[in-house]
């Protein structure tokens, strides 16, 4: 079967660095995306991978090797409005997405 | 722009009862979707469609029909609810399924609890 595999939760202090992980099998691999989520509230789309290495963009950075069926997404600088969740979906050979149950960061003060 | 927008926001339905949750997207985009979304787990694919008149069935499409009748309206319909079909639904839509990096845009989520 396919799979997804993120942490269920985290937590950071502001002002620092995270890094959530996200492991994946599944079949083909067709690109891999990350999204963020507030509570209540609809995901938005953060970064695409698609090719092995970093993805840079402001605050957040998104890193992919695909021989090793990994990810993760670096946030740096926290924030209180980054407390949220964060869902790692994998598109395969049938350009379905397949996503991961996500994982809730909690920023402390 | 008003991007995607899904009523009712809110639903209680019976066991038994039939109800229908709207989905319009105002981007023009040929590719809509619909997923649930259960606390601890990932969202699971209901139904989609690539175009205007065609449906296909996703990860979980038992008890749920849709239609895509114009471009811009894709439509939820629950036959006989179940208390298993509690849950949040997203509507999410993008320009193509198939290429690059077609980012999702979702609508706010309807909550629909079936007692």
């Amino acid at each position: 079967g396919q799979n997804i595999d993120q942490p269920t939760e985290m937590t950071a202090t502001e002002g620092a660095i995270v890094q959530i992980n996200c492991t994946y099998q599944t079949s083909g691999f067709n690109g891999l995306f990350w999204y963020q989520q507030h509570a209540g509230e609809a995901p938005t789309f953060l970064s695409y991978n698609v090719l092995d290495g970093l993805e840079e963009k402001g605050r957040f950075s998104s890193f992919l090797s695909r021989s090793k069926g990994y990810s993760y997404l670096l946030l740096k600088e926290l924030q209180m409005k980054d407390s949220a969740s964060y869902l790692c979906a994998v598109r395969d050979r049938n350009y379905q997405l397949i996503w991961g149950a996500g994982t809730k960061l909690i920023i402390k003060p | 722009n008003a991007g995607v927008t899904q009523t009712p926001k809110f639903q209680v339905l019976k066991t038994g009862q039939s109800m229908t949750l709207q989905c319009a997207q105002d981007m023009n985009h040929e590719y809509m979707s619909w997923y649930r979304q259960d606390p601890g787990m990932g969202l699971r694919l209901i139904h989609y469609s690539v175009g205007e008149g065609t449906t296909a069935k996703g990860e979980v499409p038992d008890g749920y029909n849709v239609s895509r009748l114009k471009k811009q309206n894709f439509l939820l319909g629950l036959e006989s609810a179940a208390p298993s079909q509690t849950s949040v639904y997203f509507c999410a839509s993008s320009q193509v399924r198939d290429f690059g990096a077609n980012v999702l845009t979702f609508g706010a989520g309807s909550r629909l609890t079936v007692l």
